[in-house]
């Protein structure tokens, strides 16, 4: 199974100011025939379902704001919240499907300072 | 995006069948694009993915071996749903469950999830 391992666990950090959120994978999740890396972000709020931010390591979904960026590459992968705002309060998760079984990473908790 | 609703009993006793529906709208189970997942969460394990059924002119699934030979997910088309069969419930399997639709592999799509606590 391919492991994704997220850091920090938790974070908290100003309104304002910027947050950074790692993950790794324990093997590459870049497809090379299609060129493509089989990686999302999720943003879960208290007593929901997770929100999907990013697909295809990159791919902002529609209405994300565009505080919200990824980055990344190899097996190392990055979400960034430029301006952290109140309503960015929640657990997120990064999530391989590149194969199966799918897997997440165990989630780091966003707060404010 | 499709929509999808969860249903099922909310307590399972240990040994019994622990059982939940997917409702779509927006999609067909049957889609050629789409595979239909169940995906439970528990402060334990974290998300955990449990298997996944998808129509490519025929009916494919798959599972986690964490729990191969205990679950099981069939798709009703008649009423444009999927389901969740997970035998042998044990307390650790106390969990919220989640049913996605994936497109491409990606989950775009969530039920709003289901607390299944198994408990005599």
């Amino acid at each position: 199974d391919i492991v994704m391992t997220q850091s920090p666990d938790s974070l908290a950090v100003s309104l304002g100011e910027r947050a950074t959120i790692n993950c790794k994978s324990s093997q590459s999740i870049l497809y090379s025939s299609n060129s493509k890396i089989y990686l999302s972000w999720f943003q879960q709020k208290s007593g929901q379902p997770p929100k999907l931010l990013f697909s295809w390591a990159f791919t902002r979904e529609s209405g994300v704001p565009d505080r919200f960026s990824a980055s990344g590459s190899g097996t190392d992968f990055t979400l960034t919240i430029s301006s952290l705002q109140a309503e960015d309060v929640a657990v997120y998760y990064c999530h391989q499907y590149y194969s199966v079984p799918y897997t997440f990473g165990q989630g780091t908790r966003l707060e404010i300072k | 995006q499709a929509q999808l609703r969860q249903s099922g009993p909310g307590l399972v006793k240990p040994s019994q069948t622990l059982s939940l529906t997917c409702d779509i709208s927006g999609d067909i189970v049957s889609s050629r694009s789409a595979a239909w997942n169940w995906i439970r969460q528990s402060p334990s394990r974290g998300l955990e993915w449990l298997g996944r059924i998808y129509y490519r002119s025929e009916w494919y699934d798959s599972y986690a071996e964490s729990v191969k030979g205990r679950i099981s997910v069939t798709a009703d088309t008649s009423k444009n749903q999927f389901s969740l069969h997970l035998n042998f419930a044990t307390p650790e399997d106390t969990a919220v469950y989640y049913c996605a639709r994936d497109t491409g592999r990606v989950l775009d799509s969530w039920g709003q999830g289901s607390l299944v606590t198994v408990s005599s």
